[in-house]
Formats: structure tokens, C-alpha cells, sequence
């Protein structure tokens, strides 16, 4: 399996306060995603990148935003975490677009 | 926003029969069209990425096939057996202006009865 790991796996926090999860890879893959499952909803795009220090919104950008300082390692922001945004969060990687992505184990996110 | 489609949303089939599913998208700047088969409580697994028009992808009973021209993919499953049981997804790259945006539908949910 890809080497690819979620920080934290389970999240309780507060309205209005800040949160980060990480994605952490050790395939040296250029794509990185962070997407976040809501029933009826599927996986829904919420920040991508396409390289170190290279990224773009998904389409639930609002409220979130990321960080990709090294290949191995991106970072999404909860800059004031709203209940709207309890929700799994599930980072996945791919090195090339038309190969597979690999998908972690999902962050269950609690805001209260 | 791409729009990707995905019918049926949900389908109930028994233990034995053989069914399929749509996933409908902009045939416009196509690149790649992926599956995904995701069990409760796990991770996406995947199934196929297809990127060629007319491409038919096997993988034991599951099947895919891919029209870039019309903008859809079908995913066939010949006799159903409860373990099949999961939320199937397919995802598009589209290319264009949206360098590497991976975009899923929102995923239609079998159920397979013993």
C-alpha cells in the first residue's frame, strides 16, 4: 500500500478555532488532494496541488486553505472551524493523472 | 464546476444478477475518467483509470467501458454477490484551465441481498 498518512485521525473542536490536518506521503507523488465526504455527496474537491508550493481551489474551497511547503507534506486549514464543516476528510496522491489515486485513512472531524 | 453525474443513486439488485451504473461528464478537454469502489468505514479503492475513447477495462467481474465523445462511462458488474456491496465513484480529469483538478460524482450505492 502507498505510504501515505492522515493527522489526525479524530478531531474535536470548537466552533471559531483554527485547525490543521496533515497529509503526510512517502511516494514522492506530484498530485495531492484534500477532499471531504458528506452523505449524498461522494467526495467533494475542497484544495488541490500540483506541485510544491503550487496549488488551486476545488469547488468547497470556502473556509479552508493549504499549504504545500515540500513534496511530502500538505497541510489544510480550518481558519475558523464552523460546524457546517464536521465532516471525513480524506487526503489522496497520485504521481501521474492518469494513474490511480491513493487514498489515506480519513480524518473524522467533530465541530461543536 | 464540473459537472459529473452519476445514476443510478442508489440501486438494490439480489445475489446473481448482473447490473451496471452511468457516470455522465463534460466531453470537452477530456484527459482521464477513474473508479472507484469505496466499502463503509474504508478508503477508495481503485478500480480503473481509462483514458482512451472506446477503452474497456476488466478486472475479474467488473467491467468498464468509456465514450469521450458523448461524455459517459458505464460500470458493469456480472453476478452480483453481497460483498460487491459498496458506493462505486467515478472521478474526471478534465484538463484545460484546471491543471490536475480531480473532480468525483457523488456516487451510486449498491446493495447486494443474499
Amino acid at each position: 500500500d502507498a505510504g501515505i498518512t492522515q493527522s489526525p485521525r479524530h478531531k474535536v473542536t470548537e466552533t471559531g478555532t483554527p485547525v490543521t490536518l496533515r497529509c503526510h506521503q512517502t511516494e514522492n507523488h506530484r498530485y495531492m488532494y484534500w477532499y471531504r465526504q458528506d452523505p449524498g455527496h461522494g467526495l467533494r474537491l475542497i484544495h488541490y496541488s500540483y506541485g510544491v508550493k503550487d496549488t488551486d481551489k476545488g469547488e468547497v474551497s470556502d473556509g479552508y486553505s493549504v499549504s504545500r511547503s515540500k513534496t511530502e507534506d500538505f497541510l489544510l486549514t480550518l481558519e475558523s472551524a464552523t460546524s457546517s464543516q464536521t465532516s471525513v476528510y480524506f487526503c489522496a496522491t497520485t504521481g501521474e493523472l492518469e494513474e490511480k489515486l491513493f487514498f489515506g485513512s480519513g480524518t473524522q472531524l467533530s465541530v461543536l | 464546476i464540473l459537472n459529473v453525474e452519476q445514476s443510478p443513486q442508489s440501486l438494490h439488485v439480489q445475489e446473481g444478477d448482473s447490473t451496471n451504473f452511468t457516470c455522465s461528464f463534460p466531453s470537452s478537454n477530456f484527459y482521464a475518467l477513474h473508479w472507484y469502489r469505496w466499502e463503509t468505514a474504508k478508503s477508495p479503492e481503485a478500480l480503473f483509470v481509462m483514458t482512451l475513447n472506446g477503452d474497456e477495462k476488466k478486472k475479474g467481474r467488473i467491467s468498464a467501458t468509456l465514450n469521450t465523445k458523448e461524455g459517459y462511462s458505464y460500470l458493469y458488474i456480472k453476478g452480483s454477490q453481497p460483498e460487491d456491496s459498496a458506493t462505486y465513484l467515478c472521478a474526471l480529469y478534465a484538463g484545460g484551465t484546471s491543471y490536475g483538478k480531480l473532480t468525483f460524482g457523488q456516487g451510486t450505492i449498491l446493495t447486494v441481498h443474499p
